[in-house]
């Protein structure tokens, strides 16, 4: 149950795209397309922002979408706006277990 | 409105006990797995637990496998986490989760309580 691994850091300028990885193995993110995402603001609960590797609940803006290819999840904020710079987590289900992400900060230059 | 509160927190010396509680509403409690999350001061999210809607299927993570028990009472809308054996390393504000109704991701939040493991 290692944790998956995402870049510690990304930065973009507002209205630039950002892309987060979440890098795992065949036993979670490439086993299964249960990856999801979630959004955590300093002193903030968590929010989910991407679930089943690519679909967003209601009241999720259309300029965060998420994929897979392999191992590998990837989380994509288009648009880049101030309220985005936050910490980002990926989450995969692993059969019984569930493993996160080390966790991104976004920051918005 | 979907509302999680967690209660139970506190400080507790290594090699001792704490029992969480969680209390659950706005939503059918009895219908959706229950998790617990946890995340150590300044440090990233980690998952601990988690139980079937009707506590017949449980899973932990292996750092807390043997020390850790839970639990769900249905009839109190309540979801409980049993901690023995405490070790400083188990420091951190724990969350209770509601799981997707299929049990493959987790949505919604509880604000979290403060378990504080030091001599």
């Amino acid at each position: 149950q290692s944790a998956l691994t995402q870049p510690r850091s990304v930065s973009g300028s507002p209205g630039q795209s950002v892309t987060i990885s979440c890098t795992g193995t065949s036993s979670d993110v490439g086993g299964y397309n249960y990856v999801s995402w979630y959004q955590q603001h300093p002193g903030k609960v968590p929010k989910l922002m991407i679930y089943d590797v690519s679909k967003r609940p209601s009241g999720v803006p259309d300029r965060f979408s998420g994929s897979k290819s392999g191992n590998t999840a990837s989380l994509t904020i288009s648009g880049l706006q101030a309220e985005d710079e936050a910490d980002y987590y990926c989450c995969s289900f692993a059969g019984s277990p569930y493993v996160f992400g080390t966790g991104t900060e976004v920051t918005v230059l | 409105e979907v509302q999680l509160v967690e209660s139970g927190g506190g400080s507790v010396q290594p090699g001792g006990s704490l029992r969480l509680s969680c209390a659950a509403s706005g939503f059918t409690f009895s219908s959706y797995w229950m998790h617990w999350v946890r995340q150590a001061p300044g440090k990233g999210l980690v998952w601990v637990s988690r139980i079937y809607t009707d506590g017949s299927r449980v899973s932990y993570a292996d750092s807390v496998e043997g020390r850790f028990t839970v639990s769900r009472d249905n009839a109190q809308n309540t979801v409980y986490l049993q901690m023995n054996s405490l070790k400083a390393d188990d420091t951190a504000v724990y969350f209770c989760v509601r799981g997707d109704v299929r049990g493959y991701f987790v949505d919604n939040w509880g604000q979290g309580t403060l378990v504080t493991v030091s001599s």
